[in-house]
């Protein structure tokens, strides 16, 4: 069975500062990682995602993950944050194989004080 | 435009009342899903389908029943609702061919009183 952790509830940050918003997992298979985004009374929608290959993954609105097999996480990180990157962000496991079950974590939210 | 649509979006019935969440989508994509999204909870997965005439149960599908007669609609029913059912529905689809990632529509508020 695999499983996410997603370590903080809710992340306070000052507008212009960097965040990290951290995400474990656990899996007896090779995965796929991936980050979703929720604004408020909204769907979830897809951030970035690791599928294989370079090790670190970016979105287009400046967000970066890392994959790191060793430590089994996946966090994720912006350098400088911004009022609209207010959100829930979740973090996701999806087995390489097979039926690939997608696991969600329980979400952080992120909150951007000006 | 294309991409998944719910309705409705806002509901609100009684205890012991039949509900049909719909769900429909444009891409063709083969699998479909139901989650709810709850407080402390995250999401859970209540039933999927893999095609048409294909679903199988998720996480927590007591209380819900599904169908899927044609790949792009996907309903959701609450045969006897409960309080305990009161949430954030989420329908998705899964394309297979760009790493499995998975669209999820705008989601329908349903609250049992």
């Amino acid at each position: 069975a695999q499983s996410v952790t997603q370590l903080d509830s809710q992340v306070p940050v000052f507008e212009e500062a960097p965040v990290e918003l951290r995400c474990n997992y656990s899996s007896s298979v090779s995965v796929y990682l991936f980050w979703y985004v929720q604004y408020p009374n909204q769907g979830l929608q897809l951030l970035l995602k690791y599928l294989s290959g370079s090790t670190l993954v970016e979105s287009i609105n400046g967000f970066e993950a890392e994959f790191n097999k060793s430590q089994t996480s996946f966090h994720l990180r912006k350098p400088s944050v911004h009022i609209s990157d207010t959100a829930e962000y979740f973090c996701a496991v999806a087995d390489s194989g097979g039926y690939q079950k997608v696991t969600f974590g329980i979400g952080t939210k992120l909150q951007v004080i000006p | 435009d294309a991409g998944i649509t719910q309705s409705p979006r806002y509901k609100i019935t009684e205890t012991g009342r039949q509900v049909t969440l719909m769900c429909h989508q444009t891409w063709s994509h083969s699998y479909m899903f139901w989650y709810r999204q709850d407080l402390g909870h995250g999401l859970r997965l209540i039933y999927y389908s893999a095609a048409a005439d294909i679903t199988d149960k998720g996480e927590v599908p007591d209380g819900y029943v599904v169908s899927r007669s044609k790949t792009e609609n996907f309903p959701l029913t609450l045969e006897s609702a409960t309080r305990s059912q009161t949430s954030v529905y989420f329908c998705a689809s899964r394309d297979t061919s760009s790493g499995n990632t998975i669209y999820f529509g705008e989601g329908s508020w349903l609250t049992v009183v």
